[in-house]
């Protein structure tokens, strides 16, 4: 079946403009993370959504950043008056149990 | 901030050869989870071993973990050209969210 979609794939934008960011995740999937990924390092944890509900916003790095999941499936990932180091490749990921399955993610150039 | 710690951070070795990848955490966990990455694609799942488990095969791969040690280690054997990626471990602690904690990888070069 259809993995984890995520569009668009590449973002370049202007410091101070919004991004909203999309994930599609597996069909049935209960829960939906976004992950933030800097060029030579690991995925670092944004925040988790369990169906609508988002139940963990811990990594989001400041209120600029926000996460909806409105009906429990499609969420988007909102970035506000966006800055150079908002600059990365974001990543959604799925699951129904324990393994979580990535999307390709989304690379945001904010120039 | 980065819950493990990948050793080495590079590696490179002949096709045909085996590598070994050492994670090392700090807090107490749930699970351990070992990804690949390729260049310019996405995380593909490899394994998932629980706290309660010691070792665990998957075709070429094979992973451990000593929890008394805070450690885990991912060995691929017979290595070939198309396992040229970065691995990351990745680790969940014992907590509702299961938001997974991953380690800085390992980058492996497999020279044909």
């Amino acid at each position: 079946g259809a993995g984890v979609s995520q569009s668009p794939r590449y973002k370049v934008t202007k410091r101070g403009q919004d991004v909203a960011l999309r994930c599609d995740p597996i069909s049935g999937h209960v829960s939906l993370y976004w992950y933030r990924q800097a060029l030579g390092q690991g995925p670092e944890f944004l925040t988790y959504f369990n169906y609508e509900a988002q139940q963990d916003k811990s990594g989001l790095p400041n209120d600029r950043f926000s996460a909806e999941r409105p009906e429990g499936s499609i969420s988007t990932l909102t970035i506000q008056r966006t800055e150079q180091r908002d600059s990365a490749m974001y990543r959604c990921a799925s699951s129904s149990e324990e393994t979580q399955y990535f999307g390709p993610g989304t690379r945001l150039l904010v120039l | 901030s980065q819950q493990g710690e990948e050793d080495p951070q590079a590696l490179s070795i002949q096709e045909g050869e085996n590598a070994t990848m050492n994670c090392s955490y700090k807090t107490s966990i749930n699970n351990l989870q070992w990804y690949r990455q390729n260049s310019g694609r996405g995380l593909v799942h490899l394994i998932l071993i629980r706290s309660n488990e010691r070792e665990k095969h998957s075709g070429r791969l094979r992973v451990t973990l000593d929890t008394s040690k805070k450690s885990s280690s991912l060995l691929i054997t017979a290595s070939r050209a198309a396992d040229t990626a970065s691995y990351f471990c990745a680790t969940d602690r014992r907590d509702s969210s299961y938001k997974l904690i991953f380690g800085s990888g390992t980058r492996l070069l497999v020279r044909p």
